[in-house]
């Protein structure tokens, strides 16, 4: 079984800001984590991806991930946060034995201000 | 530049119409998804197919109807919806279902409205 949890439905922070969104997971077996970015009218696009290896993960737009075993978190950060960032965000947990059904958290609106 | 090809991208259809989704990857993938989407939710897995076969049906009603012509191609069909039907409906795919990370690749999206 898994599930994901996304603390804060909403964050807004202004222009150069660092951004945190946060990600909890549950997984019976090791993890696949994930972050997905959703634009407006748009389809959902791979922001990074932890598998295995470094826990310490960077993905497109100055974004990263660090995977916390100990913690089962999974949180995503921006140094510094552009009006391009505005977008849903959706966590993700899949695994080696159900890689078919990825389970997807409740997604978090982020909001820049200028 | 999406790598899913979705058409079409908008989709306006009454009760008792009859019409179809489709979905394109060229990316060699053996696993395509679809997904239904309401405003502000995550993505619901409707369908998986795995080697053109039906592997996962998350107790879709009828009136949605998958079709996997080949490896490259998904279709859904859709017959009789109802006004709550109208959503985004997302398909994606992968590199296989089983021994994959489960990274999913996702089209644009169609929005379909019910009348």
């Amino acid at each position: 079984a898994q599930s994901v949890t996304q603390l804060g439905s909403h964050v807004s922070v202004s222009e150069g800001a660092l951004v945190l969104l946060r990600c909890n997971y549950s997984s019976s077996v090791p993890p696949y984590l994930f972050w997905y970015v959703q634009y407006p009218n748009q389809g959902l696009q791979l922001l990074l991806k932890y598998t295995t290896g470094a826990t310490l993960v960077k993905g497109i737009n100055g974004f990263e991930a660090e995977f916390k075993k100990s913690e089962t978190s999974f949180h995503l950060t921006n140094p510094s946060a552009h009006m391009s960032d505005a977008a849903e965000y959706f966590c993700a947990v899949s695994s080696n034995t159900n890689a078919g059904k990825s389970t997807f958290g409740d997604g978090t609106t982020l909001t820049v201000k200028p | 530049d999406t790598e899913v090809t979705q058409t079409p991208k908008h989709l306006v259809m009454g009760m008792t119409n009859k019409k179809s989704l489709k979905c394109e990857q060229h990316m060699g993938h053996r696993a395509m998804y679809w997904y239904k989407q309401k405003a502000k939710k995550p993505p619901e897995l409707m369908f998986v197919y795995s080697y053109e076969k039906l592997s996962i049906n998350e107790s879709v009603p009828s009136r949605f109807s998958p079709e996997c012509p080949n490896s490259s191609l998904l279709n859904l069909h859709l017959h009789a919806l109802q006004p709550e039907d109208s959503a985004l409906y997302l398909c994606a795919s992968s590199q296989e279902v089983t021994a994959s990370t489960g990274e999913l690749f996702f089209g644009e999206g169609s929005r379909l409205t019910v009348l």
